[in-house]
């Protein structure tokens, strides 16, 4: 059964850091990763969306690796600001239907 | 968001009464998704359709039904409301072009509580 996991749960950071989130799974027979944000009380917004066959994929300061062998994604964000402040999904698709599998999500605060 | 409404957004209903809610989709994709969010478990999937009166059993669908009568609507049934089905639920979306790399689409979600 594929599992997803996200480390660390919450992160602090000043303005202007760089930061690495990370997501680990436990089946690499995955299709793609997909990243994803939500701003408090409001659905998810996709970010970037990783194939098996991929590398890396970016999208302005963001930018989402994967290492399918070793089960890994990490999503970089580069000169954070307050307005990165958000939780932060990483999802699999590893099964018939484009069903996706969730970590539970890293919680990032940027503070000024 | 992909055109993705759900509603209500918030609704408040007492143990063992039925409740459904509903996903309504403007963009014509043919697959969709009943989630639920919990804290510490993230999003856990409950039902999915893969056309219209296509549908199958997610990974926590005890207590659930779904319908799809139609491309646009996707709804989602509590028979019997208990107190540990109080979650936010989202609906999802994902359009079918023959390939397994497209992006999934989210609601903004139903907060339901059960008392």
């Amino acid at each position: 059964k594929q599992e997803v996991t996200q480390i660390p749960a919450a992160l602090s950071v000043p303005e202007g850091e760089n930061l690495v989130l990370n997501c680990s799974f436990t089946d690499s027979a995955i299709y793609n990763l997909q990243w994803f944000r939500q701003d408090p009380g409001k659905g998810l917004t996709s970010l970037l969306l990783i194939q098996s066959s991929q590398r890396e994929q970016t999208s302005g300061r963001l930018n989402a690796s994967l290492d399918k062998s070793s089960g890994r994604s990490t999503l970089y964000i580069a000169a954070s600001q307050p307005g990165d402040s958000a939780t932060y999904l990483c999802a699999v698709n590893s099964g018939g239907y484009n069903k996706l599998i969730f970590g539970a999500g890293t919680r990032l605060a940027v503070h000024p | 968001d992909a055109g993705i409404t759900q509603s209500p957004r918030h609704k408040v209903t007492e143990t063992g009464t039925p409740v459904t809610l509903r996903c309504h989709q403007t963009e014509n994709h043919r697959y969709m998704y009943w989630y639920r969010q919990d804290p510490g478990h993230g999003l856990r999937l409950i039902h999915y359709s893969y056309g219209v009166k296509d549908t199958d059993k997610g990974e926590v669908s005890d207590g659930y039904s779904v319908s799809r009568s139609k491309t646009e609507d996707f709804l989602l049934t509590l028979e019997s409301a208990t107190s540990s089905q109080t979650s936010v639920y989202f609906c999802a979306t994902r359009q079918d072009r023959g390939s397994v790399n497209t992006e999934a689409f989210f609601g903004q979600g139903t907060r339901l509580t059960v008392v």
